[in-house]
């Protein structure tokens, strides 16, 4: 596709459900990483694929969180048994070399 | 521990004027530097870029400046229009982040007509 799509936009959902965030990103990047945004913090780094090798989990917060990448295609967050601290948006972005194309991000809402 | 920092929170500024948005870093081996605009709503867009060889890159009315001595970074957008109201986060990465770039926390620009 033309950019980086995210889906859903917005997600509510009650604490101790799971939920699961997809991003498609733009063919032909290698590189797909995972960013959450909380109310006034900076982007914080969840986790980072790069082609077919292992993934960088190193910034999953917890192992409530976990991403799933198929090749060089779609990815998926999962976050297990959500928290009210889970709440933010949630940026996917891809890269082919230095420099990223941002989706519009997933927010979630943890009642 | 946050290794790009963006003191200022907020910033207004008359249209016309010069906005100018400053960053901070602690890791001497960070070398390519960006600056991204993001809307409500939307995610963040690419701005302009940097890399640590040069001092300074221009694009339109945007140009970003770097210190490497004193790991400072700005954009500057001159002349400021209602347009350019968002919030504008900086990032930077180095051959030994593995491509992951670290933000800044951003500063909200408020152009006023």
């Amino acid at each position: 596709g033309a950019g980086v799509s995210q889906s859903p936009s917005n997600k509510v959902t009650e604490k101790g459900k799971d939920v699961e965030l997809r991003c498609d990103p733009i063919s032909g990047h290698t590189a797909l990483y995972w960013y959450r945004q909380r109310l006034g913090q900076g982007l914080e780094f969840l986790i980072y694929f790069q082609g077919n090798s292992a993934p960088d989990k190193s910034g999953l917060p917890s192992d409530r969180f976990s991403a799933e990448r198929t090749g060089e295609s779609v990815s998926t967050l999962t976050i297990q048994r959500t928290q009210q601290e889970d709440s933010a948006v949630y940026l996917c972005a891809s890269s082919l070399d230095r420099g990223y194309t941002f989706g519009s991000g997933t927010r979630l809402t943890v009642v | 521990d946050q290794q790009v920092k963006q003191n200022s929170p907020s910033l207004s500024v008359q249209e016309g004027r010069i906005s100018i948005l400053n960053c901070d870093y602690t890791n001497s081996m960070f070398d390519y530097f960006l600056w991204y605009k993001k809307y409500p709503a939307e995610g963040p867009t690419f701005l302009i870029s940097i890399s640590s060889i040069k001092d300074k890159n221009e694009d339109g009315r945007f140009t970003v400046f770097l210190n490497k001595s004193a790991k400072h970074l700005s954009l500057h957008i001159v002349p400021s229009q209602p347009g350019d109201s968002a919030v504008y986060f900086c990032a930077a990465s180095g051959r030994d982040t593995g491509n992951q770039f670290y933000f800044g926390t951003g500063t909200s620009l408020t152009v006023i007509p």
